[in-house]
């Protein structure tokens, strides 16, 4: 009965390679998320998609992009994975019009 | 852009009270949060206090709201060893695509 999932929970791979990480959420949630929490654990907004909006962080590289395949998923595709992209990804979801965040147990990706 | 700012370090006795102090700088801010993120752990949601209020009680955890001087804080009464985490201060407007705005985080040290 997980509300916001993630896969996978840990994700290694070499500079260069093309990634996914999938995010699936059962609330009936109209927004989804991405975050990044750096080796500090400051967390940043990545994407929010609201409805087949996009609004992106504009500090976020273009080889990373959201895909959503329907109202429930929100999947995370890099290319070109670079080390500094070495983080902890975390997926959010929360009502259209309700401010509050509900996030999956996040992905570790170390590029090695 | 908004700034959200915390210490980062904060150590009490188990059975003492803990108070995690968190700063903003948006003042169209209409929801605060506060997450925790226990070791290897997702963000768990703790509390929220809507602007307009400058207090809320849930249990062993007291949220104080300064608006004026932008100010919001957690209090943890009885403290115990299961408290020790990542404790994040969000904010978040009702402009834009309901983005949630992170602190720093402040890791709590439980003294046994």
């Amino acid at each position: 009965d997980t509300a916001v999932s993630q896969t996978p929970k840990y994700l290694v791979t070499q500079m260069g390679n093309d990634k996914s990480i999938k995010c699936e959420q059962n609330l009936g949630h109209d927004t989804m998320y991405w975050y990044k929490q750096d080796s500090k654990k400051f967390l940043k907004i990545m994407f929010s998609y609201n409805n087949k909006e996009l609004i992106i962080n504009e500090t976020v590289p273009n080889r990373f992009s959201p895909k959503s395949p329907d109202k429930a998923h929100l999947n995370l595709h890099i290319n070109s994975l670079e080390l500094g992209d070495s983080a902890v990804y975390f997926c959010a979801s929360s009502r259209k019009l309700h401010n509050e965040q509900f996030f999956g147990p996040g992905t570790r990706l170390t590029v090695l | 852009g908004e700034d959200v700012e915390q210490s980062l370090f904060l150590s009490v006795r188990e059975g003492d009270s803990s108070v995690i102090n968190c700063t903003y700088t948006d003042s169209s801010s209409t929801y605060l949060y506060w997450y925790k993120q226990e070791p290897g752990a997702g963000l768990q949601l703790l509390t929220y206090i809507f602007s307009n209020m400058d207090m809320k009680q849930d249990q062993r955890l007291t949220v104080l709201l300064n608006k004026k001087d932008k100010h919001l804080s957690l209090r943890i009464a009885d403290t115990q060893t299961g408290d020790s985490a990542i404790y994040f201060c969000a904010e978040s407007s009702q402009t834009g695509a309901n983005n949630l705005f992170f602190g720093t985080g402040t890791r709590l040290t439980v003294i046994p």
